[in-house]
């Protein structure tokens, strides 16, 4: 299994700002995730973040608005940008474990944008 | 990816057995059929998957219809820890590693 931990767990901003979040784990894995769970839905994906590459978004999320960094094989992180008040969400990182069919996901990071 | 359809909602009882059911009409011969579930406040975890046999684990079981059109969650005895939103999600063999969740399925267990 992989143990992952997300910072901060939770912030309140204000609009225009912008927020990194940290995924942390505690091996090295090729492809980490992050997703959207906004408030009483289900998870929606940003993109897929692999390490020397650039990350792969999803329709309807652009790189200018989510920007991710994945430098090494451990730790990717999302700044969300120019936040209004619909990026009020559960973020959250995840990766694939070693035997591909399984994904480990972090706490997430509750945001709320005032 | 294909779709799946799961009730909105069901309700168990402590201590009893309780199938949670996952329709997917639409599945190709090369998707997995994976269960993910997610308990209050916590990222998701995974539960179980498979392809055309049943699966047991030690959190759950898996009964695959044999025309793979359908699949149950088995839990054998319910806990009030099980209490979460269980998702049914299909994921092509050998494709991304990337989930596609839909709207998942809430369960609560009654003491």
């Amino acid at each position: 299994s992989a143990v992952i931990s997300q910072k901060p767990s939770r912030d309140i901003c204000q609009r225009g700002t912008s927020l990194t979040i940290q995924c942390q784990v505690d091996s090295q894995v090729t492809m980490m995730f992050w997703y959207r769970q906004q408030p009483g839905q289900s998870l929606t994906l940003i993109a897929t973040a692999n390490q020397g590459s650039e990350a792969t978004y999803e329709s309807g999320f652009v790189i200018d608005k989510f920007p991710i960094s994945r430098p090494n094989l451990t730790f990717s992180t999302l700044t969300v940008s120019n936040m209004s008040p619909e990026d009020s969400s559960i973020y959250l990182c995840s990766v694939a474990g070693r035997q591909l069919y399984e994904q480990y996901f972090g706490p997430g990071t509750r945001l709320t944008v005032t | 990816d294909a779709k799946t359809t799961q009730p909105n909602s069901m309700e168990s009882n402590e201590e009893e057995p309780v199938h949670l059911p996952c329709n997917h009409s639409t599945i190709s011969g090369t998707d997995y059929i994976h269960w993910y579930r997610q308990l209050p406040s916590q990222g998701p975890e995974y539960v179980i998957h498979g392809l055309t046999s049943n699966v047991n684990n030690r959190m759950a079981s898996l009964a695959i219809a044999e025309d793979r059109k359908s699949s149950t969650l088995i839990l054998h005895r319910a806990t009030l820890r099980d209490a979460a939103v269980y998702y049914c999600i299909l994921r092509l063999q050998g494709g991304s590693e990337k989930l596609v969740f839909g709207k998942g399925m809430k369960l609560t267990v009654n003491p």
